[in-house]
């Protein structure tokens, strides 16, 4: 069955512009967490959506935000980037139901902010 | 200032050995831990995980301890072969399961020599 698909996988966008990654989650998964990674700060926390709620948030500004579609595809839009946000953004699916245990990773979208 | 990017600890052993990686954690409500493996290019990738109610979980030539007294995770890895060789993270969460609002450790960086 398919992974975890992400896309773009590269992206390339200036300061001040908006950006939507995509995350296409295992069919059957109905939750999607996001996670940003930089060689600074490691892997942290977005957000988590499940059935098209957002159920959990990490500490993140507001210009991080996010959706789920009925389909249980995840959008993340970064709106006025700045030179941080450069990090590769994973996104994770998993069942989502009480006692889920493993969860699956994409290979991520590596966003460069020049 | 610039920002300094981290410095994973490197963890070097020959091919064939016991490799045992080890994590702190600091939350005491913490009930699930993972242990994930990500190779260069790639999202994180699951190994095994426990739950707070167990010491102790086995897998395919990998171990998980668990040590809730002193806030500690352990993952052994028997008999390295060189496709072990990879960046190793262990990751803690008070929200069940799944991906959700995972706290992820600094890595390190294992390297099998041949």
């Amino acid at each position: 069955k398919a992974g975890v698909t992400q896309t773009p996988r590269y992206l390339i966008k200036t300061r001040g512009q908006q950006v939507t990654l995509s995350c296409s989650p295992i069919s059957g998964h109905r939750s999607v967490s996001w996670y940003q990674q930089t060689p600074g700060q490691g892997l942290q926390f977005l957000f988590e959506y499940f059935s098209e709620t957002q159920r959990n948030k990490g500490n993140f500004p507001g210009r991080f935000s996010g959706r789920q579609f009925s389909n249980s595809r995840s959008e993340m839009n970064v709106s006025t980037l700045e030179l941080g946000d450069s990090a590769l953004y994973l996104c994770a699916s998993s069942l989502g139901g009480l006692g889920d245990t493993e969860a699956f990773f994409g290979q991520g979208t590596r966003l460069t902010v020049v | 200032g610039e920002s300094v990017g981290l410095h994973l600890p490197t963890l070097s052993v020959q091919e064939g050995d016991n490799s045992i990686i080890n994590c702190a954690y600091s939350n005491s409500a913490s009930d699930y831990f993972i242990w994930y493996k990500q190779e260069s290019g790639k999202g994180p990738q699951f190994i095994i995980d426990i739950r707070s109610n167990m010491d102790k979980r086995q897998g395919q030539r990998v171990t998980v301890l668990l040590n809730k007294t002193v806030k500690h995770l352990s993952l052994q890895i028997a008999a390295t072969q060189p496709g072990d060789s990879a960046v190793y993270f262990c990751a803690e969460s008070d929200s069940g399961g799944g991906a959700d609002g995972l706290t992820f450790g600094k890595g390190t960086h294992l390297i099998i020599q041949p």
